[in-house]
């Protein structure tokens, strides 16, 4: 079955410190990978994605995500956390054919503390 | 570029009845749409998928009948909430394919709050 795990459901960084969300996925072929942020009450905004080439992918506001083919991983990380990066985290998969939906993990939330 | 709209952004109804909700591609055709509902601290739920000039494919256990989606053309697709209930308020998102780009990717719109009374 296809699905994506975020093992994490909140998460508490202190300003300033690094941080690592986890993504794990289950799918038949090699999926496209995606993670999307949420502030209360709004839509999804995407950080980065990756689709094919290198493993690492640079995203948005500083934030980074690894592919791993062998642990069917794909974690996000951010050297430097800003107390404006507190939201919710959502990592998502999809077939690489076109018209289908994407499968969106439970998400993670992150606090950030002074 | 790339941007989706949904309107309206929050909308409050008494029970019984039905409310349409619009996604627009503003800058680009959209062949396909996807409408995901969220319900408080949880993900996303595919309800179903909009071809546009087709009929919306739905995912196991949504009421077709219920929420009526037209998907009339490359930037406009509509999801209508017919004989609204309480159990009906939620966050409703959608998102849409871009036609010519590569692989799967999606732009989603920035939701619409529905809450029935």
């Amino acid at each position: 079955a296809q699905s994506v795990t975020q093992p994490d459901i909140h998460i508490t960084v202190s300003e300033g410190a690094s941080l690592e969300l986890r993504c794990n996925y289950s799918y038949g072929a090699t999926p496209y990978l995606f993670w999307y942020v949420q502030s209360p009450g709004q839509g999804l905004q995407l950080l980065l994605k990756y689709f094919s080439g290198d493993t690492l992918v640079q995203g948005i506001k500083g934030f980074e995500a690894e592919f791993k083919r062998s642990q069917s991983s794909f974690n996000l990380r951010k050297p430097s956390v800003h107390w404006s990066d507190a939201a919710e985290y959502f990592c998502a998969v999809g077939a690489r054919q076109a018209g289908t939906a994407l499968i969106f993990g439970k998400g993670t939330t992150l606090s950030v503390s002074s | 570029g790339a941007v989706v709209s949904q309107h309206p952004s929050r909308v409050i109804c008494k029970s019984g009845t039905s409310v349409k909700i619009e996604c627009r591609s503003l800058d680009f055709q959209a062949t396909t749409m996807f409408w995901y509902r969220q319900f408080p601290k949880q993900s996303l739920m595919l309800m179903a998928t909009s071809n546009e000039g087709s009929k919306a494919t739905y995912e196991q256990g949504v009421e077709k009948d219920k929420f009526l989606i037209n998907h009339a053309s490359l930037t406009l697709s509509t999801l209508t909430v017919t004989s609204a209930h309480p159990e009906d308020s939620s966050f409703y998102i959608c998102s849409a394919r871009f036609s010519g780009g590569a692989g799967n990717e999606q732009f989603f719109g920035p939701g619409t709050r529905l809450t029935v009374l």
